[in-house]
């Protein structure tokens, strides 16, 4: 089975901190995706990387950043969390080229106070 | 601009009454399309891709088809265990390097009363 695991469950952080995000798959995947889930807007893709150092913004790409240094693992990034950027955060991966569906771990509640 | 569409909302079913949820799509050409179940708290759980009109999966109680403007998610004799959000996306043939993002329906709020 595709297992994908982010680092925390939960997580509560002030205003103004920077807050790391980490997401790791085990079955090599090419592709990495980051997305945020908010009542009513559904799931917005921030970033995405389709190979190790690659990467690619999303629709919502301002007030985060991302990271691929290994091709199992993908950060993101929030350089001063914001109230607004409280929200439930979705990792996923995906095979590669001519695999489309993605993948998604168990999801980050990050709350912003 | 790319648009997937699901209905109804929320759906309210007694268990073992068997029914539909819809996603509609306007897309400039469909790679594939994909249905997830989400339970609260969870992330999406991958259920089934289709690729090309006609084509239907089955898995269990869930039998999903597609047309070449919609698809559906048959739920037949669904029991409480099947209450869940499910969600349609579609991945649209793009250029260049695009490696192809999904493109998300709201989500279908199912809830089965025993």
């Amino acid at each position: 089975d595709v297992k994908v695991t982010q680092s925390s469950r939960y997580l509560v952080k002030r205003t103004g901190e920077k807050v790391f995000l980490e997401c790791v798959q085990d079955m090599d995947h090419e592709n990495m995706f980051w997305y945020r889930q908010d009542p009513g807007l559904g799931l917005r893709l921030i970033y995405f990387s389709y190979d190790v150092k690659m990467k690619e913004k999303g629709d919502i790409p301002e007030g985060y950043s991302v990271s691929r240094e290994k091709k199992e693992r993908f950060s993101l990034i929030l350089e001063s969390a914001s109230t607004n950027q409280t929200s439930m955060y979705l990792c996923a991966s995906r095979p590669g080229h001519y695999s489309y569906e993605q993948y998604f771990g168990p999801g980050t509640r990050l709350t912003v106070t | 601009e790319d648009q997937v569409t699901q209905s109804p909302e929320a759906l309210r079913l007694q268990e073992g009454e068997s029914s539909s949820l819809n996603c509609s799509y306007t897309v400039s050409g469909l790679r594939g399309l994909f249905w997830y179940r989400q339970d609260p708290g969870k992330g999406p759980e991958f259920l089934f891709t289709l690729y090309s009109a006609g084509e239907e999966k089955e898995k269990e109680r869930l039998k999903a088809t597609l047309t070449k403007k919609e698809s559906f998610l048959h739920i037949t004799a669904p029991k409480p265990e099947d209450s869940a959000t499910y969600l349609c996306a579609v991945q649209v043939r793009a250029g260049g390097t695009s490696y192809g993002k999904l493109t998300f329906g709201q989500g279908t709020i199912l809830t089965v009363h025993p």
